[in-house]
């Protein structure tokens, strides 16, 4: 079963807006990540916040991370058109797993 | 640097047919390695994990097999595909376990006919 929920589920947005991508989780985490997937590609990692973090910046990307509400959040801020993509959250289990949700699918126009 | 590759890049094969999809990393030693599979517009599952040379773990019971013959090689089969095996096949490394950063190969996406 899938650990991580995203949503929206589809979200299109017009170059230079931001663009937010909220994930749900159900269980204890060691931490949350964010992969990116172009289409008919592997996934390739965006970041990555620990259990004990609450928010983490990378370039133009932004995550929060709520352990009270199992929740987290991607901000990417100034989209462009090469951020169209599939954007998966994955939560790190105790242990060697990683459970990917079913992903947000970005759609930048230009 | 560290890669990571996997062929064949596409594959078409018949119902009953054998599979063998190869994955090797380069430029690490004793990583874990990972096989996931990807149905169309859905999420990654995970198929099989290993941590070391011969160790397997499976976590669904299903038509396929996982092998790990070297430290940096992994090794997907199946015996007879099913038409339900068709999907994209996405190999993985990471450095530790414990669910830490994953690092993904191109894939291969398999239509069984």
């Amino acid at each position: 079963s899938q650990q991580g929920e995203e949503d929206p589920q589809a979200l299109s947005i017009q170059e230079g807006e931001n663009a937010t991508m909220n994930c749900s989780y159900k269980t204890s985490i060691n931490n949350l990540q964010w992969y990116r997937q172009n289409s008919g590609r592997g996934l390739v990692h965006l970041i990555l916040i620990r259990s004990n973090e609450r928010e983490k910046h990378s370039g133009r990307l932004r995550v929060t991370l709520d352990t009270s509400k199992k929740s987290s959040s991607l901000l990417i801020t100034a989209s462009r058109a090469a951020d169209t993509a599939s954007y998966f959250c994955a939560t790190g289990q105790y242990g060697n797993k990683l459970v990917f949700g079913a992903g947000t699918i970005l759609r930048v126009k230009s | 640097s560290q890669t990571i590759h996997q062929w064949p890049a596409t594959l078409v094969q018949p119902v009953g047919s054998p599979l063998s999809l190869e994955c090797t990393v380069e430029g690490t030693s004793n990583p874990n390695l990972y096989w996931y599979r990807q149905a169309a517009g859905r999420g990654l599952q995970l198929l099989f994990y290993s941590v070391g040379i011969g160790q397997i773990s499976s976590e669904v019971p299903q038509n396929l097999s996982a092998s790990r013959p070297q430290d940096r090689q992994f090794i997907l089969s199946s015996k007879k595909l099913l038409l339900s095996d068709s999907g994209f096949y996405l190999c993985a490394w990471s450095v530790n376990g414990g669910g830490e950063t994953q690092y993904f190969g191109p894939g291969t996406r398999l239509l069984v006919l």
